[in-house]
């Protein structure tokens, strides 16, 4: 069982919104702005699509974006596209151990 | 460009030993924290380890404390993970990955793959 709770999946439509959620405790999400995004396609390696709540590294486009609301964080993906099928996984980080918290992934399909 | 490549994954029985390499080029690997993260086949994210810029500093999950030793060399640009009394539920993809900020990894290898069998 991970530390943080994520749907195993979600779906939706070209051209559609989706958001995945991420719920941990006041220990971790609720107390940290640590958290990040990872993207990663079969047989890949992880991405980082969103670092710190909801900033974008260069090169992410600006489809995802990243939110936070007490012990719960947030990943909106707008304006599906194919390529965005994927597993999603949270991660809330801190400078004291556990050091790294992972959900345990949100497998999206674009239908 | 950023790379990090690691090298050294393979079968193994349990109760041996591997280690693990990570060579890192693209950007100056003394001014980073790194990591090593891994993945059992068809399931999640783990956090393993990691290290301070100087390899002063090392924290391990508690799954693998006391058999698990990161190092680096930084004259070789190179991330390692000594691995012992292996068991096979460390079976995983094993990645390393720089630290962005506060635990945060912001660039990732490809994994190498450790199975842990007899």
């Amino acid at each position: 069982q991970s530390a943080l709770t994520q749907p195993r999946s979600v779906s939706g439509s070209p051209g559609q919104s989706v958001t995945i959620s991420c719920t941990g405790t006041s220990r971790d999400i609720g107390t940290y702005n640590y958290i990040s995004w990872y993207q990663q396609h079969p047989g890949r390696a992880p991405k980082l699509m969103i670092s710190d709540v909801s900033k974008r590294p260069s090169g992410v486009p600006d489809r995802f974006s990243g939110s936070k609301s007490g012990n719960t964080a947030s990943l909106t993906i707008s304006g599906l596209q194919a390529e965005d099928e994927a597993d999603y996984y949270c991660c809330s980080c801190s400078g004291s151990y556990p050091f790294v918290l992972f959900g345990g992934g949100t497998k999206l399909t674009v239908l | 460009d950023v790379q990090l490549v690691e090298s050294g994954g393979g079968l193994v029985q349990p109760g041996g030993s591997l280690r693990l390499s990570c060579a890192a080029s693209g950007f100056t690997f003394s001014g980073h924290w790194m990591h090593w993260f891994r993945q059992a086949p068809g399931e999640g994210l783990v956090w393993v380890s990691r290290i301070d810029k100087s390899g002063t500093t090392r924290n391990y999950a508690d799954s693998v404390k006391g058999r698990f030793t990161i190092s680096r060399d930084n004259a070789k640009n190179t991330l390692y993970l000594q691995m012992s009394s292996l068991r096979a539920e460390d079976t995983a993809y094993y990645y390393c990955a720089r630290d962005y900020y506060y635990n945060q990894a912001d660039q990732w290898g490809q994994g190498t793959l450790v199975t842990v069998s007899s």
